[in-house]
């Protein structure tokens, strides 16, 4: 089966502008959680979503949202992008919030 | 900062060699994870541990889950290059959805 696709894989973005992440989980899975990893902090998370709801939220500006919609795609948006928003994004799903899979992140990098 | 602690942080091994990662909580572990990492690359899921003395094989790897649930080892048996990368244990500590992450393990396997 096909496993968890993030869209786009690399993006460039200028500090001050917004960015929007996709996360196509895999099929059955309901829900969507999102991740940053840099190499200071390590991986963080950011939120979970399960059946357009959010059950769980990091500790991240609220310049980070999120949403899910009913065929369990889910977006991350981050506005006024900061050089300290550069990082992977991974995104994991899972059928009811264990077992999760990730997929292959998406490199933003902000000048 | 890391809630879940690593060790040890890097490692090289002889190809052919064993070797062990140990991944420690201060709190009592609903379920813990362990992921693969090529550098950039998104997480490779290994083993979920869920059960106090639960042991769980995969080819070479083994992981196990103290009877306490608040540490888990991963040993991998006559290592070879394919077993290089980053291993993370990640523990939903809460039982809230949510994955805290250790800082990583970097396996360098010398042929």
């Amino acid at each position: 089966k096909a496993g968890v696709t993030q869209t786009p894989r690399y993006l460039i973005k200028t500090r001050g502008q917004q960015v929007t992440l996709s996360c196509s989980p895999i099929s059955g899975h309901r829900s969507v959680s999102w991740y940053q990893q840099t190499p200071g902090q390590g991986l963080q998370f950011l939120f979970e979503y399960f059946s357009e709801t959010q059950r769980n939220k990091g500790n991240f500006p609220g310049r980070f949202s999120g949403r899910q919609f009913s065929n369990s795609r889910s977006e991350m948006n981050v506005s006024t992008l900061e050089l300290g928003d550069s990082a992977l994004y991974l995104c994991a799903s899972s059928r009811d919030g264990r077992g999760y899979t990730f997929g292959s992140g998406t490199r933003l990098t902000v000048v | 900062s890391q809630e879940l602690e690593q060790s040890p942080q890097s490692l090289i091994v002889q190809e052919g060699k064993n070797l062990t990662i140990n991944c420690t909580s201060s709190k009592t572990l609903y379920g813990l994870y362990w992921y693969k990492q090529k550098y950039g690359e998104g997480l490779i899921f290994l083993m979920m541990l869920q059960k106090g003395g639960e042991e769980k094989s995969h080819e070479k790897i083994t992981a196990k889950l103290d009877e306490k649930k608040q540490q888990s080892s991963l040993h991998i048996t006559a290592s070879q290059p394919s077993h290089a990368g980053i291993y993370l244990c990640g523990a939903d500590k809460s039982n809230d959805y949510k994955l805290s992450f250790g800082a990583g393990t970097t396996v360098t396997v010398r042929a």
